[in-house]
């Protein structure tokens, strides 16, 4: 099994609809939950951290769920430059050991 | 905020020959950088963690004499890639967090490198 997971979609929404992103992860010590974007042929750019209490930016939300080890992302409102590929990353203890999804892609059409 | 400095960007080698790649910490100290590869339409995967001063620490599956990782100071680390085949031909990306960094603020990522061993 791996240690995180996704949906890899695509997932093709219009111009300010709502959509959200699951992401399940294996061990339940794991320790710091994060949404990164990755634009085609990028590197991964740190969108927002998961905290337990879950966190709002702008149009962006994230959620964490210890008990079924999940996070979520949700997008309201989509813009054209939301369109990318949206990875899941899981670090298991307080070390340094990073595990990412594969990724779920996300296209917003006008 | 936080730069890490990759390069090159994009390297075409032929076979059997090595390629170096550099990845520099522009405005903090690293005392740890990451390297990852990533193929199409797959997730990064963790090569090895490189600690200033040490010897690097490989993932499992990953070969320490071929993928050769320097990391003398505190904003540089190297990977060689040796004797390179096209079977190495990835995305090779580095990852830093400044000294002291709290796990919860994430990693900076390099921009990657783009290798074709031809």
């Amino acid at each position: 099994r791996k240690e995180v997971e996704q949906d890899p979609g695509p997932f093709n929404v219009p111009e300010g609809a709502t959509v959200a992103f699951n992401c399940t992860y294996s061990n339940s010590a794991s320790q710091s939950f994060f949404w990164y974007r990755q634009d085609c042929r990028k590197e991964p750019k740190l969108l927002m951290s998961v905290y337990s209490s879950g966190n709002e930016d702008g149009r962006f939300t994230a959620q964490l769920n210890r008990a079924s080890q999940y996070i979520s992302l949700l997008i309201r409102d989509s813009k054209l430059s939301d369109s990318a590929t949206y990875l899941c990353v899981v670090n298991m203890n307080t070390g340094n050991q990073f595990y990412f999804g594969t990724g779920t892609s996300l296209t917003v059409i006008p | 905020g936080a730069v890490v400095s990759q390069h090159p960007s994009r390297v075409i080698c032929k076979s059997g020959t090595s390629v170096k790649i550099e990845c520099r910490s522009l405005d903090f100290q690293a005392t740890t950088m990451f390297w990852y590869r990533q193929f199409p339409k797959q997730s990064l995967m963790l090569m090895a963690t490189s600690n200033e001063g040490s010897k690097a620490t490989y993932e499992q599956g990953v070969e320490k004499d071929k993928f050769l990782i320097n990391h003398a100071s505190l904003t540089l680390s190297t990977l060689t890639v040796t004797s390179a085949h096209p079977e190495d031909s990835s995305f090779y990306i580095c990852s830093a967090r400044s000294a002291g960094g709290l796990a919860n603020y994430g990693y900076t990522f390099g921009s990657g490198t783009r290798l074709t061993v031809v």
